[in-house]
């Protein structure tokens, strides 16, 4: 069964800590992503990547950095968490080229800042 | 700016009976639609998806419809079942778009019994 692991399924940090969200596949995709879900807005693109160490701003990048430096891990870094970047956080894989492929989302991050 | 949109943020059907949820976009230049599903505490998972070359795709008990000239797509559950109950996203993507795509805010569907 194919999967997208994301490591914490649930995070509390305070204001101002430095922030790792990590996310493994295992089906060889090329393309990976970080979005945020928040009520009353869906799913927002923070950061996407085709590659290894390629990586590509979304809609709301700002406040987050992300490292591909191999195929199948795609972290999103929050450098200085603030309240504002609570939220469930959701990682996401696909096939690349030039088609439209669904994806293969992870169970969440719902990440706590206090 | 929202370019997909799900005016109706939740939406109470009965079960057996035909639940439908809306999806209008802005951006002309999409032409794949998808629809997931989300349970609580879950990743969404994927339903069903329908490109712009066809205005109808079945699958089941969830049938997409595509009126691009509306730039509306609606997704039918026939007949609606207690497992349903989960928040729908509808999304979209353009061909050249890197197969990023956009979603909308989302619908809480509640099938009662």
């Amino acid at each position: 069964d194919v999967k997208v692991t994301q490591s914490s399924r649930y995070l509390v940090k305070r204001t101002g800590e430095k922030v790792f969200l990590e996310c493994v596949q295992d089906m060889d995709h090329e393309n990976m992503f970080w979005y945020r879900q928040d009520p009353g807005l869906g799913l927002r693109l923070i950061y996407f990547s085709y590659d290894v160490k390629m990586k590509e701003k979304g809609d709301i990048p700002e406040g987050y950095s992300v490292s591909r430096e191999k195929k199948e891990r795609f972290s999103l870094i929050l450098e200085s968490a603030s309240t504002n970047q609570t939220s469930m956080y959701l990682c996401a894989s696909s096939l690349g080229g030039q088609g439209t492929y669904g994806y293969t989302f992870g169970s969440g991050t719902r990440l706590t800042v206090v | 700016d929202q370019q997909v949109k799900q005016n109706s943020p939740s939406l109470s059907v009965q079960e057996g009976r035909i639940s439908i949820l809306n999806c209008d976009y802005t951006n002309s230049m999409f032409d794949y639609f998808l629809w997931y599903k989300k349970y609580p505490a879950e990743g969404p998972t994927f339903l069903i998806s329908i490109s712009s070359i066809k205005d109808k795709n079945e699958d089941g008990r969830f049938t997409v419809f595509l009126n691009k000239s509306a730039k509306h797509l609606s997704l039918h559950i026939v007949p609606s079942q207690p497992g349903d109950s989960a928040v729908y996203f509808c999304a979209a993507s353009a061909t050249g778009g890197g197969n990023k795509l956009t979603f909308g805010t989302g619908t809480q569907l509640k099938v009662e019994l």
